[in-house]
């Protein structure tokens, strides 16, 4: 167990809607990071969140959007959902200062029908 | 994002050594080497990580060359549950992926398969 927490564990959804993941850090970690995982893509870095800021950005769509909270837990909106949006999506966090080392949260598991 | 390049698979047998390669041919002097593995059906767990000298940790043991062009990871026994997808990846640290901005960017990995 990591300590990382991701809800829901799976998600079935139709092409058009929106769906929010959520992601709770380990305890005392600052930064969170999501990432995709496809069978196509591999997985793919989305972006990252230091203590409520976004701090780097990979190949994330324009309707999909993070944010991270006071108190550090973090959600990932998903919108206009297309076929090629299910995929696992992972969590993962680290402390500010050991970025190298990064903890994953079990994913949720997307499904657009 | 400088590449990594790791065979598809790799097959190995339970108590024995494993040492899984990875080329990078076009590492700068920036870049870190980490290691992930990806159990089935979990999400990645880190291994190790090093950046000029070889490393050791309770999991297992990172192996640099000299030129840095290419690194070896190493289980010193494996068993069954070491049974997973293992990715070797460059962090690049130049500005803006430094300080508190950290992206990992994974290859295919290898696919390790140990038999008892």
């Amino acid at each position: 167990d990591s300590g990382v927490t991701q809800t829901p564990k799976h998600l079935i959804t139709a092409t058009g809607q929106r769906v929010t993941l959520r992601c709770s850090p380990r305890s005392g970690d600052l930064s969170v990071y999501w990432y995709q995982q496809s069978l196509d893509q591999g997985l793919q870095f989305l972006i990252q969140y230091y203590n409520g800021e976004e701090r780097a950005k990979g190949n994330i769509l324009e309707r999909f959007s993070a944010q991270q909270f006071p108190d550090l837990h973090s959600e990932l909106n998903l919108s206009s959902l297309e076929l090629g949006d299910s995929a696992l999506y992972f969590c993962a966090s680290s402390v500010g200062q050991r970025a190298y080392e990064q903890y994953f949260g079990p994913g949720t598991r997307l499904t657009v029908t | 994002d400088a590449k990594t390049t790791q065979p598809n698979s790799m097959e190995s047998n339970e108590e024995e050594p494993v040492h899984l390669p990875c080329n990078h041919s076009t590492i700068s002097g920036t870049d870190y080497i980490h290691w992930y593995r990806q159990l089935p059906s979990q999400g990645p767990e880190y291994v190790i990580h090093g950046l000029t000298s070889n490393v050791n940790n309770r999991m297992a043991s990172l192996a640099i060359a000299e030129d840095r062009k290419s690194s070896t990871l190493i289980l010193h026994r494996a068993t069954l549950r070491d049974a997973a997808v293992y990715y070797c990846i460059l962090r690049d640290t130049r500005p803006p992926n430094t300080g508190t901005a950290s992206k990992l960017t994974f290859g295919t990995g290898t696919r390790l398969q140990v038999t008892l």
